[in-house]
């Protein structure tokens, strides 16, 4: 299996612009989840999927953000509009039973 | 909000020597992993704990798990240079896989040749 499939790896933008991050599970995996790590803060839940169903977005910052998983092979995390302090690495990782698998993850910068 | 706090921020010592990295969580668990990362990398799976056990080995890693006080160990023997990541407790609550993963922000080890 190649593991976790993150696209793009790098990612700069401008201010304002629409973000769409993309992500991969491992086939089989029945939950996936979407972080983001930053200096300051660590690594951060933004939200996690069961069976497709998001489960706690509670740690998704604003209205800004928004994730989907249409199907199980697949999830998007799209920033709209983004802002400078959204500059981090965000990671994609999923698994079927306790470990996570994590995906190389993208780094964002806005400027 | 971080779940799992680890101790020390940040850790350098020389090789061959062993490396001891301690997290700290709030509420209670299924089991408590630990996960490597190399700069620039995704995290990587090194050791799982349930909350019915106390130690763990894996190799040169050993885990130690205290419900009592919330707090987990993580002992590396014999450092090597390649050890130099950064690492990180997570907690999980559930067991099925169903529940979020918690991370605290990590211990930086240094291990100089």
């Amino acid at each position: 299996d190649a593991g976790v499939i993150q696209s793009p790896r790098h990612e700069v933008t401008e201010m304002g612009q629409e973000v769409t991050l993309r992500c991969k599970p491992i086939s089989g995996h029945n939950s996936l989840f979407w972080y983001r790590q930053t200096m300051m803060r660590g690594l951060e839940l933004l939200i996690y999927f069961n069976n497709n169903v998001p489960i706690d977005d509670s740690g998704m910052p604003e209205d800004r953000f928004s994730a989907k998983m249409p199907n199980a092979s697949f999830s998007t995390l799209k920033i709209q509009p983004s802002e400078p302090r959204d500059s981090a690495v965000y990671f994609c990782a999923s698994r079927r039973a306790t470990e996570a698998f994590f995906g190389q993850g993208t780094r964002l910068t806005v400027v | 909000s971080q779940q799992g706090e680890e101790d020390p921020q940040a850790l350098s010592i020389q090789e061959g020597e062993n490396a001891t990295m301690n997290c700290s969580y709030k509420t209670s668990i299924n089991n408590l992993q630990w996960y490597r990362q190399n700069s620039g990398r995704g995290l990587v799976h090194l050791i799982l704990i349930r909350s019915n056990e106390r130690e763990k080995h894996s190799g040169r890693l050993r885990v130690t798990l205290d419900t009592s006080k919330k707090s987990s160990s993580l002992l590396i023997t014999a450092s090597r240079a390649a050890d130099t990541a950064s690492y990180f407790c997570a907690t999980d609550a559930g067991g099925g896989g169903a529940d979020g993963l918690t991370f605290g922000k990590g211990t930086h080890l240094i291990i100089q040749p």
